[in-house]
């Protein structure tokens, strides 16, 4: 069964950093592009970054390029989103979602991680 | 990045056929083969129900159904039942290797 866990949600204030994590279970974690998508509260869904199943290759909205990072370490069968310079907008509910073997679309989410930005 | 374009809701009866539009452009919809349609029901993660315009994955019922002409794609939901109840959100491939989803249709069972 294909598993998707986020952790290391939280409060953080205007301008500081936090770390996601996203552990992957259930398929072959290196095969898989992986995308961040979040929800701010009440709101719509919003695509934020996709990484390649090397790593080589990654992509941002312009909304969070250049404060945001995603990796991920195949070994460890997981997936990270580094988020520095946070804004009261970038809070919002993070999900990791799988891009499916077909491509073009996200097949398997996790059950998303509260990020809350507020002094 | 523009969202795509949805109604803010939709309602239909038990039984009833309800359609969702998802309005785009030529850089996205109107290009691309790749638009999704996703599920999401109160407190819960997105569920995709369609993708590549029309297909469904496995294990999605037959009720739901996709299509496109130009710049806009649709959603189509035959037999109306109470679980329909939920969030709708399209999705799609856009030029310069990004996605953008639409804002969102809120489905009511009356």
């Amino acid at each position: 069964e294909v598993q998707l866990v986020e952790s290391g949600g939280g409060v953080v204030q205007p301008g500081g950093s936090l770390r996601l994590s996203c552990v992957a279970s259930g398929f072959t974690f290196s095969s898989y592009e992986m995308n961040w998508v979040r929800q701010a509260p009440g709101k719509g869904l919003e695509w934020i970054s996709y990484i390649s199943g090397s790593g080589a290759t990654v992509y941002y909205a312009d909304s969070v390029k250049g404060r945001f990072t995603i990796s991920r370490d195949n070994a460890e069968n997981s997936l990270y989103l580094q988020m520095n310079t946070l804004r009261a907008e970038d809070t919002a509910v993070y999900y990791c979602a799988r891009t499916s073997a077909a491509g073009w679309n996200f097949d398997y989410w996790g059950q998303g991680a509260l990020v809350t930005v507020a002094s | 990045q523009t969202a795509l374009t949805q109604p803010a809701s939709v309602s239909g009866s038990p039984g009833q056929s309800i359609t969702i539009s998802c309005t785009g452009t030529s850089s996205d919809v109107g290009s691309y083969n790749y638009v999704s349609w996703y599920q999401q029901h109160p407190g819960r993660a997105p569920k995709l129900i369609i993708y590549d315009v029309s297909h469904r994955p496995s294990g999605v019922s037959n009720r739901f159904s996709g299509s496109k002409s130009g710049n806009m794609a649709s959603l189509t939901i035959s037999g109306l039942q109470a679980d329909d109840e939920a969030d709708y959100y399209c999705s799609s491939y856009r030029s310069s290797s990004t996605w953008v989803f639409g804002g969102g249709t809120k489905l009511t069972v009356l």
